[in-house]
């Protein structure tokens, strides 16, 4: 069964400052992908990266995905306000289904 | 539309009750995904339709879940005799093929039962 685990589960920091997510597995998957969820909403496509060792930027987060195509992360430069929510990836195995993690509940504070 | 939608926004129902929610997608995806969401967790696969097939329930928690998408548009997550574990947001999302790399989401049911 592949797993991925996310961590930390919550986050809670001051405006202007680094973070960063993880997201883990034994499983390697064909592509990762990192989604934003804000309160009643769905969940919102960020980026997909798809190559071992893919690093991608927008704007103040980047995103980097591990060369055995096991785990990803997801570091957000001078943090904002606007930044809180629920940060989800998702891998993408042998299939169509994504197998997701728990989420990362970040709150930044002003 | 321009986007997933999903009705009724939330959904309150006594256990033991019957229950329909609903998904239209953007118009032109044939594939649609139906994710349960708890608290505090990323969305569980329940189903997937590629156009008006059932291309696999695997998810589906027992036979009490059920969905349909007849014209291979709008689809219907069904729950019959509800159980308080089934309290969850239901998401429901599409694709333009049955591509995970294109998937986009619905607002979600918020699905309460007492």
């Amino acid at each position: 069964t592949q797993l991925l685990e996310q961590s930390p589960q919550f986050l809670s920091i001051q405006e202007g400052e680094n973070l960063t997510v993880y997201c883990n597995s034994s499983s390697v998957f064909s592509s990762l992908q990192w989604y934003r969820q804000e309160p009643g909403e769905g969940p919102v496509l960020l980026v997909t990266v798809v190559t071992g060792g893919e690093v991608k930027k927008l704007k103040r987060l980047t995103f980097q995905f591990g060369d055995a195509r096991k785990d990803s992360s997801l570091h957000i430069t001078a943090a904002q306000p606007g930044d809180t929510g629920l940060y989800l990836c998702a891998g993408a195995g042998s299939n169509y289904q994504l197998i997701w993690g728990a989420g990362t509940k970040l709150i930044i504070k002003p | 539309g321009a986007g997933v939608s999903q009705t009724p926004s939330n959904k309150v129902t006594e256990k033991g009750k019957y229950v329909e929610l609903r998904c239209d997608p953007i118009s032109g995806h044939t594939a649609l995904y139906w994710y349960r969401q708890s608290l505090g967790q990323g969305p569980e696969f329940l189903i997937y339709f590629q156009g008006t097939g059932a291309a696999d329930d695997s998810g589906l928690p027992n036979d009490r879940f059920f969905a349909v998408r007849p014209e291979g548009s709008v689809s219907t997550l069904k729950i019959q005799r509800t159980e308080r574990g089934d309290s969850a947001v239901y998401l429901c999302a599409s694709s333009l093929a049955g591509d995970y790399n294109e998937q986009f989401f619905g607002p979600g049911t918020r699905l309460t039962v007492l």
